[in-house]
């Protein structure tokens, strides 16, 4: 089970890039990275999910380097509507046989953004 | 929208009841999950179906606790003997085949045990 760290709390400020850094040390081959991002009183939101290099959508993009023991999920041109929880998960996808122990969401880091 | 829903968004009970939580996927989706959530932590994994097959349930979830998904669409989750540290907002997602993380949400149900 690849456990991940993450910082706490972050804060920036609207129109600035926000990068929230995941560690996962012990990630496996099989393992994929995932974000999610939650505002209070709702459910999770998948935000984007990779396994290498890097990935983008219309929302973030998503660093891992070669090593894949971290992951930095890079949020631009941040507004007040970012501030939320945001969430690195990792794990094997079920149909390829993993579990549900990459399912643990952790504590998450709570991003604030100020005016 | 045919997002995922819950129903009730809101339960309160006394200690010692039992509850019943309802959870609708995206009716395309096969793949369904619960969570719970305690205020200041993330989601915590309770159990997973795949169609109408509870795959996996989390070593936490206590015997007083089972889900069902009878005909591999909707699924309910019930608490038996309720205790006060069963407060805590539940979640249901859904996801389909081959996207384990890409998850829906629904937008949960809170239960207050009084």
């Amino acid at each position: 089970l690849a456990k991940t760290t993450q910082p706490i709390s972050m804060d920036s400020y609207e129109g600035q890039e926000v990068n929230i850094t995941c560690s996962h040390n012990n990630i496996a081959t099989n393992d994929y990275i995932t974000w999610y991002q939650q505002f209070p009183s709702q459910g999770p939101r998948f935000i984007i999910q990779g396994y290498k290099t890097k990935v983008t959508n219309e929302v973030a993009s998503l660093f891992i380097p070669a090593d894949r023991k971290s992951s930095t999920l890079s949020l631009p041109r941040v507004s007040l509507s970012d501030t939320a929880v945001y969430y690195c998960l990792v794990g094997a996808r079920m149909y390829s046989g993993g579990g549900a122990d990459g399912l643990t969401f952790g504590k998450g880091t709570h991003l604030i953004i100020q005016p | 929208d045919t997002g995922v829903s819950q129903d009730p968004r809101h339960k309160i009970t006394k200690r010692g009841q039992n509850v019943t939580f309802r959870c609708d996927p995206i009716s395309e989706h096969n793949r369904l999950y619960w969570y719970r959530q305690t205020l200041g932590q993330g989601p915590e994994f309770l159990t997973y179906f795949q169609n109408e097959a509870q795959l996996e349930k989390s070593r936490l979830l206590s015997d007083r606790f089972s889900a069902e998904r009878p005909k591999g669409s909707f699924s309910t989750l019930e608490i038996q003997r309720t205790e006060q540290g069963d407060s805590a907002m539940y979640l249901c997602a859904s996801s389909s085949p081959g996207t384990t993380y890409e998850q829906y949400f629904g937008p949960g149900t809170r239960l207050t045990v009084t």
